[in-house]
């Protein structure tokens, strides 16, 4: 079945750093992927989609800026968080559509000290 | 935009016991109606879903429901077990634009032994 990979599983940085997360779907091509945004007891909350070869679409609140989305190959897309802060310490999850089914990727636990 | 509501936030339940969970949605474009186990740390599993142009369906001992007019579907549970403890999101896409996939708030189910 479709599979779908992030990397890294979890990453610890410090304030003010950036930190990049890779979304692989590793047997099928995903022109749309999702990225969402999960704390501790709550909701996946969706940030923004990524679309191959255009600018992402992000939802209300989430700043474009602080949250690049590049998703330049039909099987890569990349979300930078720049200069991260304490806040931002969540759990982010990307999803590649396949038909009208959605995989998931085992997810990203970032920190920011 | 969508807007996906989920009740109950927590379940309890004996072993044996039925549950179910409810959902409501906003947006009468929505047509796909997927359910999620989540466990601590981990991705969403899709457990069953359901599409407009069906009332129910069912797999084994889970089954969910969907009535479009008053826009909310259900998620039952029969002779729950230990395992199926985790936490349940319901989720609601359409098949315009972006076909962005909106969670419900979850619910935490816990079954006692």
């Amino acid at each position: 079945g479709a599979v779908v990979s992030q990397h890294p599983s979890w990453v610890i940085c410090k304030s003010g750093t950036s930190v990049k997360i890779e979304c692989r779907s590793l047997d099928f091509q995903a022109t749309t992927m999702f990225w969402y945004r999960q704390f501790p007891k709550q909701s996946l909350m969706l940030m923004a989609t990524s679309n191959e070869g255009s600018k992402a679409t992000y939802e209300q609140g989430v700043e474009k800026d602080k949250f690049l989305i590049n998703h330049a190959s039909l099987t890569l897309s990349t979300l930078t968080v720049t200069s991260a802060h304490p806040e931002d310490s969540s759990f982010y999850i990307c999803s590649a559509k396949t038909g009208s089914e959605r995989e998931f990727g085992p997810g990203t636990r970032l920190t920011v000290l | 935009g969508e807007n996906v509501e989920q009740h109950p936030s927590t379940l309890s339940v004996q072993e044996g016991d039925s549950a179910v969970i409810k959902c409501t949605y906003s947006d009468s474009a929505s047509n796909y109606f997927p359910w999620y186990k989540q466990e601590l740390g981990k991705r969403p599993q899709l457990i069953i879903d359901i599409r407009s142009n069906v009332g129910e369906k069912k797999d084994q001992r889970i089954a969910v429901t969907l009535n479009k007019t008053a826009k909310h579907f259900s998620l039952h549970i029969t002779e729950t077990q230990p395992e199926d403890s985790a936490v349940y999101f319901c989720a609601a896409s359409s098949n315009t634009g972006f076909q962005k996939l909106v969670f419900g708030t979850g619910t935490r189910l816990l079954v006692s032994p």
